[in-house]
């Protein structure tokens, strides 16, 4: 079946530093993928998608590339914010309406 | 209302009692999805509705959880005789139309604690 595996945390930045979030994945046919961002005591929202290999998804300074020779999805920003602190989720639909998350990464910027 | 709301945000429980939540959609979505978020797990799907379709329930984890939508809108998640490893945050979701890539916008969640 579809699955997503993205790196453990927490990822542990001081401001302004390069962020990269790595995520993989398994599926069957051309899925589309997904982050998506919890912000403290928030809901999840997207983040940023891309529908298919060699799309760039981006959004707020972040951005992922859709590779599909490495069926990767990784997450990266060039200077994070103590804002940017967050769990992040990498997603994928393949097929169908519902989709399968990876188990987040908790991203902690300091000052 | 402006987003999706789910109550109650909290919700402290004894092992073997029954449990209800609640998730309120965006107006005019058609498709609601309930997910859970265990500690150092990711999301699992549980149950999806699409209009007047059947529902999907092929993620619920047993015959304990069950799930209704009233009228197209409203949803109740409904766990019987709760278990300690059901302590978990629930989350609901919806979309416009529940189509592949569609955006799907999330509640804030239910905090389940079994003890």
């Amino acid at each position: 079946g579809d699955s997503v595996t993205q790196m453990e945390g927490p990822v542990t930045l001081s401001e302004e530093a390069f962020l990269t979030i790595n995520c993989t994945y398994t599926a069957t046919g051309y899925p589309s993928l997904f982050w998506y961002v919890q912000y403290p005591g928030e809901g999840l929202q997207l983040l940023l998608k891309a529908t298919k290999a060699d799309d760039k998804g981006s959004n707020k300074g972040f951005e992922a590339t859709y590779r599909k020779e490495t069926t990767s999805f990784h997450l990266e920003k060039g200077s994070v914010q103590v804002s940017d602190s967050a769990v992040y989720f990498c997603a994928l639909i393949s097929g169908y309406s519902t989709l399968t998350f990876g188990k987040g990464t908790m991203l902690l910027v300091s000052p | 209302g402006a987003g999706v709301s789910q109550s109650p945000s909290n919700k402290v429980t004894e092992k073997g009692k029954d449990v209800e939540l609640r998730c309120d959609p965006i107006s005019g979505h058609t498709a609601l999805y309930w997910y859970r978020q265990s500690l150092g797990q990711g999301l699992e799907f549980l149950i999806y509705f699409q209009g007047n379709s059947a529902p999907d329930k092929s993620g619920l984890p047993s015959d304990r959880f069950s799930a209704e939508r009233t009228g197209g809108s409203v949803s109740t998640l409904t766990i019987q005789r709760t278990q300690q490893e059901d302590s978990a945050v629930y989350l609901c979701a919806s979309s416009i139309q529940g189509q592949t890539n569609e955006k799907l916008f999330f509640g804030s969640g239910t905090q389940l604690s079994v003890l």
